[in-house]
């Protein structure tokens, strides 16, 4: 089945670590995003890649940084600059910016 | 910027009646709209895409339309069942920043039997 996996699925960080989420897809999509969601919030975008080895800031990449070394793979690491760092995190891909996105499962990452 | 508003927040309905969605966007330069639905603690799944140049989009019980001049869309659900129970998001993809998925905050809608 085509789709975008996301692992782990839960994530606990600690005081200080850098976390990693891991995205896959088998869509052959150019295109891929992180978004953040807070409850009662929208999905905010935090870095996008248009190509391979090729990725931009969204709105709140403070505290993130993410790598695109292969086309089906786009992982996401959240720093110890990341303040506030609890939150859903969702994976989405498309071919371009006129065509359909689609979301994997999302990652809860909690801080503890 | 881009604004992507959708009201009411919360919608509570009988089931078997009509479901209607809103959504309003503040810049009409949009590539396109697309509708998603996403249920507590999962992903979003998408449900209709609407590109800039069309009017609506239709698949089974769920019609949206688009008006890009007013900066509207609606998203329609005929005959609501409990399973429709979920938060309703929209999204436009602007064309001033490419790859820039502009989201609102939802619709949650619960539909009682």
């Amino acid at each position: 089945d085509g789709g975008i996996t996301q692992s782990p699925k839960y994530l606990f960080r600690k005081e200080g670590q850098n976390v990693t989420l891991s995205c896959e897809q088998n869509l052959n999509h150019d295109a891929m995003y992180w978004y953040r969601q807070d409850p009662g919030q929208g999905l905010r975008l935090i870095y996008y890649s248009q190509i391979v080895n090729d990725f931009q800031k969204g709105d709140i990449a403070e505290g993130y940084s993410v790598s695109r070394e292969k086309k089906e793979s786009f992982p996401l690491t959240v720093t110890s600059a990341q303040k506030n760092p609890t939150a859903f995190y969702l994976c989405a891909s498309s071919y371009g910016s006129n065509t359909e996105a689609f979301f994997g499962q999302g990652t809860r990452l909690t801080v503890v | 910027k881009q604004e992507v508003t959708q009201i009411p927040a919360a919608l509570s309905v009988p089931e078997g009646e009509n479901l209607v969605l809103n959504c309003s966007f503040t810049d009409s330069a949009i590539y396109n709209l697309q509708w998603f639905r996403q249920d507590p603690g999962k992903g979003l799944t998408s449900l209709l895409l609407i590109q800039s140049s069309q009017r609506e989009q239709t698949s089974g019980r769920l019609n949206a339309s688009l008006d890009k001049s007013s900066g509207r869309s609606t998203l329609y659900i005929a005959a609501s069942q409990p399973g429709d129970s979920a938060t309703y998001l929209c999204a436009v993809f602007t064309t001033d920043s490419w790859g820039k998925l502009q989201f609102g905050a939802g619709t949650q809608v619960v539909v009682t039997p």
